[in-house]
């Protein structure tokens, strides 16, 4: 049972377009949705995060768009730059004291020059 | 400051053996948790261990253990290795607290053949 859907699993996007991931859960006990950047070779590293009383936090180009009765979030990212080629992970976690992360399966985003 | 550092970096292993993992959190972080991420998908959790008691374990075999030691590193242990443990292993730390953002190390990359 895959508790977190992400999409696309693949994204081309030209340098200072808007690339949008998105992701939908089905537990309503999850209480926190990080996204997070790999880069190949390296572990994941945190760009943004949200909890579900929030419909939107923006982080430089980054924003996170939280729909709690769609039970949805998505990732803008703005003015894309090469740099920004990536594999992105939606993730969620359940409320309570276990840090357990439920990733998506990626999405892996390539920006054009 | 220091992030999280696991070894070994890349290590192969046969059928039927054995392997231990090893991970140093950041400093101040009591916090580790364990993630295996097979090529192509997203980490899924292992383990988190806060204060050398095991918080949380996720979908995985009794094939796979794992401690927390005083120093609050840890170890993954994995018995009788499967073709289909070869994965990266991914470690994160984090400070209790707030949001308990974790941070991950670069992983071992485990082989089975």
């Amino acid at each position: 049972q895959q508790q977190v859907k992400q999409s696309p699993q693949s994204l081309i996007v030209q340098k200072g377009g808007i690339s949008i991931i998105n992701c939908a859960y089905e537990n309503t006990a999850f209480d926190y949705f990080p996204w997070y950047q790999q880069f190949p070779g390296k572990g994941p590293a945190l760009l943004i995060a949200i909890r579900p009383d929030v419909s939107e936090k923006k982080e430089g180009r980054f924003t996170i768009s939280f729909n709690k009765s769609a039970k949805q979030f998505s990732l803008h990212i703005m003015d894309s730059q090469p740099g920004d080629s990536a594999t992105y992970f939606c993730a969620a976690r359940y409320g309570g004291g276990a840090d357990g992360l439920t990733f998506g399966k990626g999405t892996h985003l390539i920006i054009q020059p | 400051d220091a992030g999280v550092t696991q070894s070994p970096t890349h290590l192969i292993k046969t059928r039927g053996q054995h392997v231990t993992l090893r991970c140093s959190p950041i400093s101040g972080h009591k916090s580790v948790s364990w993630y295996q991420q097979v090529l192509g998908q997203g980490p899924q959790f292992i383990f988190q261990y806060y204060e050398k008691e095991e918080r949380g374990r996720g979908n995985f075999p009794d094939r796979f253990s794992a401690r927390q030691f005083p120093n609050y590193s840890s170890e993954l242990n994995v018995n009788a290795l499967l073709l289909g443990d070869s994965a990266l292993y991914l470690c994160a730390s984090s400070y209790p607290g707030g949001t308990r953002e974790l941070f991950f190390g670069e992983g071992s990359r485990l082989t089975v053949l």
